[in-house]
């Protein structure tokens, strides 16, 4: 059973960089048929995309982040990255990583981890 | 503010149905699919049905999935205590060119 597990800092200061790391075990993050994606959700509230990669490196990011958002992938670990800069309060939320089909559906999630930005 | 809006809350008692509508607009619901999303409290969503009215594997037939225009629905039938939870819709929006979901329904079994 294809496993996803969020691992970085829960704490980040602002006006500095999130970086989080979903690490996929039971399954190839190599697949042609599906994308990876980073999803977040403030505390209290609903769910945004924050962007997806395919295993070639190819990116696509949500609107309102996209300025600040870069997602990466190591196919040799396995893993995909995301860097969020020039963090706020407003960018506190859990981070989920997860597999999504072409057509969006995220199939698989991790158990996400709250990013608490805070002096 | 999301371009796809749900109401924010519903009830019923045990065994009763519900629904749950997402709406939107031309450029997301009505041309691109719909899936819908299952969160028990503190935990991730998961994903209960897909391209509008497919079930996962292990999901129970109670849970299903339509959409006419630019509105979507997810009924759950036979209700039990442990559907409370918040229910999400998400699709694709192709104007903003972004997986855009909704704002996220309650659902409380009385």
């Amino acid at each position: 059973q294809m496993q996803l597990q969020e691992s970085g800092p829960g704490l980040v200061k602002p006006a500095e960089t999130l970086s989080l790391t979903c690490t996929v075990s039971g399954g190839s993050i190599s697949s042609n048929s599906y994308y990876w994606a980073w999803i977040r959700q403030p505390p209290g509230k609903g769910l945004e995309w924050v962007g997806s990669i395919f295993h070639s490196g190819s990116t696509y990011y949500g609107p309102s982040l996209k300025s600040r958002v870069t997602i990466s992938v190591d196919t040799s670990k396995n893993q995909f990255s995301l860097k969020l800069n020039s963090v706020t309060a407003a960018d506190t939320a859990v981070f989920y990583c997860t597999r999504h089909s072409v057509h969006g559906a995220n199939d698989f999630w991790g158990q996400g981890t709250l990013v608490t930005v805070s002096s | 503010q999301s371009v796809l809006t749900q109401s924010p809350s519903v009830s019923a008692a045990p065994g009763q149905k519900v629904t749950i509508s997402c709406s939107g607009s031309s450029s997301n619901i009505e041309s691109n699919y719909v899936s819908w999303y299952q969160q028990l409290p503190g935990t991730a969503p998961k994903l209960l049905i897909y391209e509008n009215n497919k079930r996962p594997s292990g999901i129970p037939d109670r849970f299903s999935g339509s959409k006419s225009g630019t509105s979507a629905t997810l009924g759950i039938t036979g209700l039990q205590t442990g559907d409370e939870a918040d229910y999400h819709c998400g699709t694709w929006d192709s104007s903003l060119s972004a997986h855009v979901f909704g704002p996220g329904t309650k659902v409380t079994v009385l």
